[in-house]
């Protein structure tokens, strides 16, 4: 299975920052790499697709960037509703795997 | 508005099984996949597996192969997936989500708690 290393796992920012999360795949996972947002107590919601697509009603704060191995999920200014945690999942391969999360919380 | 509802939560004794649903409202049921993923309390996530309403095709994770059962019911356009032999190792909140090779819109999950 490919693996996915997700980092941090967790960061502290304060509003109106520009806060950037990473996920590493242990190999070429093409542009197959989703992000999403999960609040506590609720189901997650995605995010970005295949890099860097913006999924329906997503505010523009939110992007994605990368490709290969590496990859990105930036949040331009820091809103206080943006606190969660976030994960990527690559679909690359038959069988799925995510990161391992970040936990985001305002300073 | 695409919705997911998933029956609600689980006690179970070891040995058991516990079959969830996942019915499913606001597009077309057998135009998408539905998928199955696994959250353990503090962990991270896991894919089980994928069940394609219209055709019944199903791909399991692996290490979920023997553990998971997924089926449809197009009627009620409502997905189910049943795990056996449940143990410890299996409380946790199981998702199911819609997509199209990627998972758009998920269900609020069921807990499931094994436990004597």
């Amino acid at each position: 299975d490919i693996q996915m290393t997700q980092s941090p796992s967790f960061l502290s920012a304060s509003v109106g920052d520009r806060v950037t999360i990473n996920c590493k795949a242990s190999q070429n996972i093409n542009k197959y790499l989703d992000w999403y947002q999960q609040k506590l107590g609720e189901a997650p919601k995605l995010l970005i697709y295949n890099t860097n697509s913006l999924h329906t009603g997503i505010p523009s704060r939110f992007s994605g960037s990368g490709s290969g191995t590496d990859f990105t999920l930036t949040i331009s200014s820091l809103q206080p509703e943006d606190v969660a945690t976030y994960f990527c999942l690559q679909h690359n391969s038959g069988s799925w795997t995510f990161g391992g999360g970040t936990k985001l919380e305002l300073k | 508005q695409v919705q997911l509802q998933q029956s609600g939560a689980e006690l179970v004794k070891p040995g058991s099984s516990v079959k969830m649903s996942c019915k499913a409202s606001g597009y077309t049921f057998t135009s998408y996949y539905i998928y199955w993923i696994k959250q353990r309390p503090g962990q991270g996530l896991e894919w089980i597996g994928r069940i394609g309403p219209g055709s019944g095709d199903t791909n399991y994770n692996e290490k979920f192969k023997g553990k998971a059962t997924f089926t449809v019911d197009k009627s009620s356009s409502t997905a189910y997936m049943q795990l056996s032999s449940l143990t410890p190792e299996d409380t946790a909140v199981y998702y199911c989500a819609r997509g199209r090779g990627i998972p758009d819109y998920w269900g609020q999950g069921v807990m499931v708690t094994v436990s004597s």
